[in-house]
């Protein structure tokens, strides 16, 4: 299976401030690298699909890149609505696999 | 638009076999194309794919856990339907069935879990 690694595995960060996640993958995966959002007691949220694609109605701070091993995920701008866990997801063999999760959280 | 419901058992003994149901809207999964998957989260874990079943009965799991899977689906029903065999504590989580998307072109690849059902907290508990 492809592992999919997060860092940081949390964050303390201000409303306003650009936060910046990054997941690696064990393997080269091209672009097949999918972004979700998860607050608490809720079901993940799809944000960014095939690594820069925003998912139609999620706003435009958050922004996808990457490709190969290395992604990011950056919020341009934190909002309160923002502080939740983050995942990462390749997409590029049939064995799916998430990445840990990055806990955003409010400083 | 399109959702997704999980049903089934809240809590379950050791050993007993667990059967979810994903009762879908929005869309059929006998139109070319669609997909479903099971994924689910231990509490305060990360998420693990578990099947898929396509429109064309075509059926894919997740290696480790391969023996005590089977995914099934009711397309009269809208229904998508997975069993877990010889349950464990371990496998105390919350469920979820998701429509899958995929696309291949030059501006974008591969496949995606969108939307999600809200999900349903399995305990294994003698």
């Amino acid at each position: 299976d492809i592992q999919m690694t997060q860092s940081p595995s949390s964050l303390s960060a201000s409303v306003g401030d650009r936060v910046t996640i990054t997941c690696r993958a064990s393997q080269s995966i091209s672009s097949y690298l999918n972004w979700y959002q998860q607050k608490p007691g809720k079901a993940p949220k799809l944000l960014i699909y095939a690594a820069s694609s925003l998912q139609s109605g999620v706003p435009s701070r958050f922004s996808g890149s990457g490709s190969g091993t290395d992604f990011t995920l950056t919020i341009s701008s934190l909002r309160p609505e923002d502080f939740a866990t983050y995942y990462c997801q390749q997409s590029y063999i049939t064995q799916w696999t998430f990445g840990q999760g990055t806990k955003v959280e409010i400083k | 638009q399109v959702t997704l419901n999980e049903s089934g058992p809240a809590l379950v003994k050791p050993t007993q076999t667990l059967t979810l149901t994903c009762t879908f809207s929005g869309f059929s999964l006998s139109t070319t194309g669609m997909r479903v998957s099971w994924i689910r989260q231990p509490p305060g874990k990360a998420l693990e794919w578990l099947a898929r079943i396509d429109w064309d009965d075509d059926k894919f799991y997740s290696t480790s856990l391969k023996t005590r899977l089977t995914i099934s689906k009711d397309t009269s029903k809208n229904q998508v339907v997975l069993t877990m065999t010889n349950m464990d504590p371990v496998d105390t989580a919350t469920y979820y069935c998701a429509r899958m998307q995929y696309c291949s072109n030059t501006s974008c690849s591969g496949y995606w879990f969108d939307p999600w059902g809200q999900g349903i907290l399995v305990t294994v508990s003698a």
